[in-house]
């Protein structure tokens, strides 16, 4: 079954740093694009990242510079590094998977989830 | 950025009815672009891909249609599991960005 398991949301105050992690199994990361989507409390869907299959990263100008996406390929796994967290990070981050043909056959494999909470 | 509008932010139907959301693009963005459906406390689910073809395990009720920068999603016969949100997005640059939901009321 393909399946992506998101942990290391919690709370945190502003400023601090937080590390996602994302489990895939029925595929490989290495073999689709692998994208952080996140929903903040009652609003609507925000792209955060992506890395494609080659390697090369893509930030939301919300997070250039304080996000970074990574995966490891031995480990079939998604990670993305939280640092200087602000109070409107605090939101649902989804792992989710682009099938290898790219974004026009839309973002078919999402997470169940994982919550962020900076507070102060 | 390529800004989607959605529209009607929600609206009310009934079960059985003919339901249409419309998602209009910034920019041409010819066939690329997506619709999810989303229920409260769920992770979204790909419902079209490009436009109009229907992802698989999705019921053939859902169809979209469009190009360019006008779209449409179309419930025929809305089911009592088919009360969501749902959004559409445009995969023709990044960044992807998405509409900002229409929620589907009873």
């Amino acid at each position: 079954e393909v399946q992506l398991v998101e942990s290391g949301g919690g709370l945190i105050q502003p400023g601090g740093s937080l590390r996602l992690s994302c489990a895939a199994s029925g595929f490989s990361v290495s073999s689709s694009f692998m994208t952080w989507v996140r929903q903040a409390p009652g609003k609507g869907l925000e792209w955060v990242s992506v890395i494609y299959t080659g390697g090369n990263t893509y930030y939301a100008d919300s997070v250039k510079g304080r996000f970074t996406v990574s995966r490891d390929n031995s480990k079939n796994t998604l990670s993305l590094q939280l640092n200087s967290l602000r109070d409107e990070d605090t939101a649902v981050y989804y792992c989710v998977r682009v099938p290898s043909g790219g974004y026009h056959y839309g973002m078919d494999v999402w997470g169940q989830g994982t919550t962020v909470t900076v507070f102060s | 950025d390529i800004q989607m509008t959605q529209s009607p932010s929600s609206l009310s139907a009934s079960v059985g009815d003919r339901v249409s959301i419309t998602c209009r693009a910034s920019q041409i963005i010819n066939i690329r672009l997506n619709w999810y459906q989303q229920k409260p406390g769920k992770a979204p689910q790909l419902l079209i891909y490009a436009a109009s073809s229907l992802q698989s395990g999705v019921p053939s009720r859902f169809s979209g249609s469009g190009s360019g920068t006008d779209f449409a999603l179309t419930i025929s016969g809305l089911q009592p599991e088919d009360f969501a949100t749902y959004y559409c997005q445009q995969s023709y640059t990044n960044p992807v960005t998405f509409g900002g939901g229409t929620k589907v009321e009873i």
